[in-house]
């Protein structure tokens, strides 16, 4: 099946430790998307990729980071530096030249 | 920059009743794409319905619909013969045609309860 699989689901971490968010498509979709969704707040952007090798940033990537090696990976580590990372996470990928991003299941991050 | 508003923190509707959520978006632009994503309690955000700014037909997708008013950037959605599954938080979104600007903005949300 076709799709966007984002893992763990859950994710627990102490404070000051760096930790990575999975995000796979197979899909063969050229962009992706990271943002965080806080209650009240909608989702935001955190960075986006529109091609192997590229990112930009986005409304909030202070104390995040992204790589993007791989087309159909794009991992999200959240650093110490990251005031309030306790979040719900969001990755999203869309086809070259489609409106539309789909979603995977998120991951809840907690830092304890 | 462009900025999606939903005003309605909360909604509800009756079971088989029609219900409207409001959005409207600021830009300066002319070409754009306006969304409908869902989350249920599992929070998959779902597409419902997409709408290009170009088209004057407002997106119609079985029980949902928009009302597209492009002058007053206003961008509704109908929902027809509310279900129990329709129960979930609604997020408008927008996202500009202008090449190399390929992000999506997105409302706070509208949580839709379902009465039966």
């Amino acid at each position: 099946d076709g799709g966007i699989t984002q893992s763990p689901k859950y994710l627990f971490r102490k404070e000051g430790q760096n930790v990575t968010l999975s995000c796979e498509q197979n899909l063969n979709h050229d962009a992706m998307y990271w943002y965080r969704q806080d209650p009240g707040q909608g989702l935001r952007l955190i960075y986006y990729s529109q091609i192997v090798n590229d990112f930009q940033k986005g409304d909030i990537a202070e104390g995040y980071s992204v790589s993007r090696e791989k087309k159909e990976s794009f991992p999200l580590t959240v650093t110490s530096a990251q005031k309030n990372p306790t979040a719900f996470y969001l990755c999203a990928s869309r086809a070259d030249r489609s409106p539309e991003a789909f979603f995977g299941q998120g991951t809840r991050l907690t830092v304890v | 920059a462009q900025t999606v508003t939903q005003s309605q923190p909360e909604m509800s509707v009756q079971e088989a009743e029609t219900v409207t959520l409001s959005c409207t978006y600021d830009t300066s632009e002319s070409d754009y794409y306006l969304f409908w994503y869902k989350q249920p309690p599992s929070r998959q955000m779902i597409l419902v319905i997409r709408q290009e700014a170009y088209k004057q037909q407002n997106a119609t997708e079985n029980r949902f619909s928009v009302n597209f008013q492009k002058a007053a950037k206003s961008f509704s959605l109908k929902i027809s013969d509310s279900q129990l599954g329709d129960a979930a938080m609604y997020f408008c979104a927008y996202r500009s045609q202008n090449s190399g600007t390929y992000k999506y903005i997105f409302g706070t949300g509208t949580r839709l309860k379902v009465l039966a």
